[in-house]
C-alpha cells in the first residue's frame, strides 16, 4: 500500500540552528501538507502546497519556515533558526484531491535544545 | 477562529460495548469531515470520511453527520482493546486546511 515517508524519524538540534525535514508524499497525490503536534496537544496545520506553490499557511508558519518541492518526489520543510518552542512532532501529509482524505507520514520528532 | 471541539475523555467502555465519540465544529461552511485514530507516539490514521448528512457505515464503525447541528459522531460497535487510542475529528471547508479537534481518548477494558 502506498504511504507517505518521512525522514529522519528523530532530529535533535541546538537552538538557532537550521533543520530540514523531508517527506516523500504518495506518488499520485497532488496536495501536500505539513502539520505539527506538540506533546499532548492537538494536531496543528502549518502549510498546504499545491501546484508548486503554497496554497494556505497558518499564523504559525512565519518567516522562519519555508517549504519546497525540489524534485518530483520530495517535499521539505525548513526551519531557519529553531526555537525551543519548535520542539514537536512534525507530520507530512498528502491527499489525492482537494478536500479529500489526508494520509499522514510517521512523523519527525524534532527536539530543540 | 474555526474550532473543532471534542470531549478529551478518557471514555472507558467494556470490551464488546458500543463506544460513542462526538465532535462539534464552528464553521457552517465545513464540507468534509473525517475521523482519525492516533495511537500514542504515532501518526493519525484515517478511519472514516463523511461528506453528507446521515450515517455512513464501514465495518464496526459508523460516522454520523448533522450539518444543521454542526455535529459529527463516530460509533464503534463491538469495541476491542485494540481500539484503545485517541480519536481525532477533522473538518475542512476550504479544502486546503484541515482543522483537528484535540481528540477523545478511548479506553476499552477487557
Amino acid at each position: 500500500e502506498p504511504e507517505v515517508t518521512q525522514t529522519p524519524s528523530h532530529q535533535v538540534t541546538q537552538m538557532g540552528q537550521e533543520v530540514i525535514l523531508r517527506c516523500v508524499p504518495i506518488s499520485n497525490h497532488l496536495y501536500f501538507y505539513w502539520y505539527r503536534q506538540i506533546l499532548g496537544q492537538k494536531v496543528e496545520f502549518l502549510v498546504s502546497f499545491y501546484n508548486n506553490e503554497i496554497s494556505e499557511k497558518s499564523e504559525i508558519f512565519d518567516d522562519q519556515f519555508s517549504v519546497e518541492r525540489p524534485d518530483g518526489s520530495n517535499f521539505t520543510l525548513k526551519i531557519r533558526s529553531t526555537k525551543l518552542e519548535d520542539s514537536a512532532m512534525y507530520f507530512c501529509a498528502s491527499s489525492a484531491g482537494s478536500g479529500e482524505k489526508l494520509f499522514f507520514g510517521s512523523g519527525t520528532q524534532l527536539s530543540v535544545l | 477562529q474555526k474550532e473543532v471541539e471534542q470531549n478529551s475523555g478518557p471514555l472507558s467502555v467494556p470490551e464488546g460495548a458500543i463506544a460513542s465519540l462526538n465532535c462539534t465544529y464552528s464553521d457552517r461552511g465545513s464540507q468534509s469531515f473525517f475521523w482519525y485514530r492516533q495511537y500514542s507516539g504515532k501518526s493519525p490514521e484515517l478511519i472514516m470520511s463523511i461528506y453528507s448528512n446521515g450515517d455512513k457505515e464501514d465495518g464496526r464503525f459508523t460516522a454520523q453527520l448533522n450539518k444543521a447541528s454542526q455535529y459529527v459522531s463516530l460509533l464503534i460497535r463491538d469495541s476491542q482493546p485494540s481500539d484503545s487510542a485517541t480519536y481525532l475529528c477533522a473538518v475542512t471547508s476550504n479544502f486546503n486546511k484541515f482543522y483537528f479537534g484535540s481528540g477523545t481518548k478511548l479506553n476499552v477494558k477487557p
